[in-house]
């Protein structure tokens, strides 16, 4: 069946720093890639996704690319803030199962000033 | 003006009572799902519904019962409500594909006391 496996959390980081969540699936169809973001007491937002090889992801200056070959779709961000502290999700969406996105653990981010 | 809405968004009740969260998504998406997400931020599928028709049946409790009176609506009905039930419970929608992601809703906090 399909799986998501993410880093395992919590990170914290300073502001500014530069931010890699790691992020790595087995499908049996191929699947679309995505990344969301839960900020706390919310429902999770969809922050950026690729559906195809090689596609790259962006949104909010985050960005995420679509490996195949390594069966990965990490998260970066050159420059995190204070506002970035939040729960990230990775998921994939496989064509052989009904729709049904698959969901890692999710990352809790903590950025301090 | 809200694309998926949950009601209510707390919910406190004691053990053995039956309740219900309703969910709306104005978004014209034809799949509804319910998520469950535990302490921990893990998110487990409960069910799926496409166009009323229930598509996707984890290994949910019987306890737990999906309506859709049409497609822009999906219910959640528990009844004897047990202490591990307590847990966010989110609503989604999305267009049918795997390209497209999911649209949450804001969750209730279901706390069975």
């Amino acid at each position: 069946g399909d799986s998501v496996t993410q880093m395992e959390g919590p990170v914290t980081l300073s502001e500014e720093a530069f931010l890699t969540i790691n992020c790595t699936y087995t499908a049996t169809g191929y699947p679309s890639l995505f990344w969301y973001v839960q900020y706390p007491g919310e429902g999770l937002q969809l922050l950026l996704k690729a559906t195809k090889a090689d596609d790259k992801g962006s949104n909010k200056g985050f960005e995420a690319t679509y490996r195949k070959e390594t069966t990965s779709f990490h998260l970066e961000k050159g420059s995190v803030q204070v506002s970035d502290s939040a729960v990230y999700f990775c998921a994939l969406t496989d064509n052989t199962n009904a729709g049904k996105s698959t969901f890692g653990d999710g990352t809790t981010l903590t950025v301090k000033p | 003006d809200t694309a998926v809405s949950q009601t209510p968004k707390y919910l406190v009740t004691q053990m053995g009572n039956d309740k219900s969260i309703k969910c709306e998504q104005n978004l014209g998406h034809d799949t509804m799902y319910w998520y469950k997400q535990d302490s921990k931020k893990f998110l487990k599928i409960m069910f799926s519904y496409n166009n009323k028709e229930l598509i996707i049946n984890e290994t949910v409790p019987n306890r737990f019962s999906p309506k859709s009176p049409d497609k822009a609506h999906l219910n959640l009905h528990i009844n004897s409500l047990e202490l591990g039930d307590s847990a966010v419970y989110f609503c989604a929608s999305s267009q049918e594909g795997v390209s497209y992601g999911y649209t949450f809703g804001s969750g209730t906090r279901l706390t069975v006391v």
